[in-house]
Parts: structure tokens; sequence; C-alpha cells
């Protein structure tokens, strides 16, 4: 069954600070990727997603398939970012998408 | 900008009782979807829903679920008999496009509380 796991429920780190928001899955196929984010009193939104390779607000995702991973990262973290991240995946053919528990990410000044 | 929008924002219902939550998505989109949260736990698909039809459910969907688009702007879903695991935070979402553009947009969420 594919599954996608955060291993981290809370990250804290100071503004500035180098972020990496840790995700990997099970699939034995080509999955698409996404990173949603939830700001405080904000809907899920998306993030990015790796098919289109681009950053957002300065955040980053490489998918490793060797390693099924697609780890988050951002060089300097900015209070603004504190959040609710959640990876997600989905199979070909289908819209269904799988998520992890989700990271929250704290940035104190 | 166009945004998804659900209602109510907060449900609370006894067991054994039907609800009905509602969302209005995107006007020019095509594909929608039910994903719900029960507090503490992650986000989990329940239903796609396209041409007025079902495209693919979860095991979670049963027959307590069923959703329907009664007229050109809502989606619903119906849960028949609640019971106290369906307590969660029910999200709508809704897309353009389906497959490799595919991108949905979430609503905002209704919490259902069953009693």
């Amino acid at each position: 069954a594919q599954r996608v796991t955060q291993p981290e429920k809370l990250l804290s780190v100071f503004k500035g600070a180098p972020v990496e928001l840790k995700c990997n899955y099970s699939y034995s196929g080509s999955p698409e990727l996404f990173w949603y984010v939830q700001y405080s009193r904000q809907r899920l939104q998306l993030l990015l997603r790796h098919i289109s390779r681009e950053s957002i607000k300065g955040f980053t995702a490489d998918l490793n398939k060797g390693e099924t991973s697609f780890h988050l990262k951002k060089p300097f973290a900015q209070e603004e970012d504190s959040a609710m991240y959640y990876c997600a995946l989905s199979r070909p053919n289908t819209d269904k998408l799988i998520f992890g528990t989700g990271t929250r990410l704290q940035v104190f000044p | 900008e166009p945004e998804v929008t659900q209602t109510p924002s907060h449900q609370v219902t006894q067991m054994g009782q039907e609800v009905i939550l509602r969302c209005v998505p995107i006007s020019n989109h095509l594909y929608f979807y039910w994903y719900r949260q029960i507090l503490g736990q992650k986000v989990e698909f329940l239903v796609s829903f396209y041409n007025n039809e079902i495209s693919e459910k979860s095991e979670i969907f049963d027959d307590q679920f069923s959703v329907e688009r009664p007229d050109g702007s809502n989606f619903t879903l119906k849960i028949r008999s609640t019971k106290l695991e369906d307590s969660a935070m029910y999200f709508c979402a809704s897309s353009r496009t389906s497959g490799i553009d595919n991108e949905q947009f979430f609503g905002p969420g209704t919490r259902l509380t069953v009693l």
C-alpha cells in the first residue's frame, strides 16, 4: 500500500536558519509528489509539486527515487514560514492524494 | 481570486442523524473531491467525482456516505446515519483538470461533531 511518512511532528528553528522538512514515501511505481501548506486559520494550499521543479517562496524539494524521499528545503527560514506542512503522493491515473501526518514548522524571531 | 467555499463551518449533530455538508467548487472546475481529517490524524481521501459520477472512493466511503451535485454550483456530501467516529474536519476540493496537471484547491473545511 502507498504511504507517506513525515517523521517530525514539530520542527522549530530561528529566523535565518536552514530548514529541511522530511518526507519519505512507499510506492513501487512513479508517484507524483506534492507539498501542501496550511498557514494559521487558512486553508490547505499547494506549495509545490515535484513535476514542476519550481522554487516557491524560497522552498525547493527534490524527488529522490533511490531513497524514496521528497524533502522540503529552504536555506533561510522566515517567520512567515511558520505553518503546517503536508507531504502528499498521488499515483498515475488517479487524483487521490495520500497525505502524511504533517510537520508543524515554527520559526522564531 | 476564486475560492472553494464550504458550509457550515461547524456542524453539531446527534449520533444516528443525517448530515449534509455543502461545498461550492470554483466555477470552471470539473473535478471534485472530499477528504476528511480526524483530530490528530492525517488528511484522508474519501471520494472523487467527475461528470456526475464517482470516479474513485476509499474504503472509508461506505454505504453511509453519498455525494451529489444537485445543481450547477453545489457539491454535497451526505452521511446518512452519523457515528461518533465520523467526527472530523471535512474538506472539499476542486480542480480544473485531472491527471498530470491536476491541482486541487481546498475549501476551509466543515468541522463535524457527532455527539
